[in-house]
């Protein structure tokens, strides 16, 4: 089974400032990851996704991530923090449930980020 | 294009009671996901049911079971309701078994059980 690890459970910035949320995948095959953003009470929305195309990747609300396979690593960047990015970010990949080609996503435990005005 | 919807949004249960959660795919979805969040962790795969058969089911004991009907929809039924099982259940939709990567999810249930 693979796995996801995202370092920091909590990351602070500043309104502006560079956000850069961490993660960490093993995988012994080409991995699908993505990252979902859950605002406080609602479910997940997907922000982007890595399926194997382009190594950088574009998302929604000015959010992007790079897939670096040597590192094994899909970190999630934005230039410039707002306000309302305040909320917390989960990266998951996408594990074959089994021998078939159904999958699950498997998530990490997530990083709540807080926006300092 | 309606999404993925939930109910109900809250749930206070009693331990050993059984409870029901309902869940509704995106429209022209028809593999539906369960996973349950506990308070700050992240999802966990419950089970997926793809053409109203189960497709795969992750590390949860079988009172937790499902359904899923010729529309797509989907039921959560746990039963003998204990204290950990309190956290928000997520539905998530997606089209397709091979696809069933891209999956969008619903707002949640929030059940409490005491």
């Amino acid at each position: 089974a693979q796995s996801v690890t995202q370092l920091g459970s909590h990351v602070s910035v500043s309104e502006g400032a560079l956000v850069l949320l961490r993660c960490n995948y093993s995988s012994s095959v080409p991995p699908y990851l993505f990252w979902y953003v859950q605002y406080p009470n609602q479910g997940l929305q997907l922000l982007l996704k890595y399926t194997s195309a382009a190594t950088l990747v574009k998302g929604i609300n000015g959010f992007e991530a790079e897939f670096k396979k040597s590192e094994t690593s899909f970190h999630l960047t934005k230039p410039s923090a707002h306000m309302s990015d305040a909320a917390e970010y989960f990266c998951a990949v996408s594990d074959p449930i089994s021998s078939g080609s159904a999958r699950q996503l498997t998530f990490g435990s997530g990083t709540q980020l807080t926006v300092l005005p | 294009e309606t999404g993925v919807t939930q109910s109900p949004t809250h749930l206070i249960k009693t331990r050993g009671q059984q409870v029901t959660l309902r869940c509704s795919s995106q429209s022209g979805h028809n593999t539906v996901s369960w996973y349950q969040q506990a308070l700050g962790q992240g999802p966990q795969f419950i089970f997926q049911y793809y053409r109203e058969e189960e497709n795969g089911r992750g590390n949860f004991p079988p009172r937790f079971s499902g359904l899923q009907f010729p529309n797509y929809s989907s039921e959560l039924n746990v039963n003998a309701l204990e204290l950990d099982d309190s956290a928000l259940y997520l539905c998530a939709s997606s089209l397709g078994q091979v696809d069933s990567y891209e999956q969008y999810f619903g707002p949640g249930t929030r059940l409490t059980v005491t």
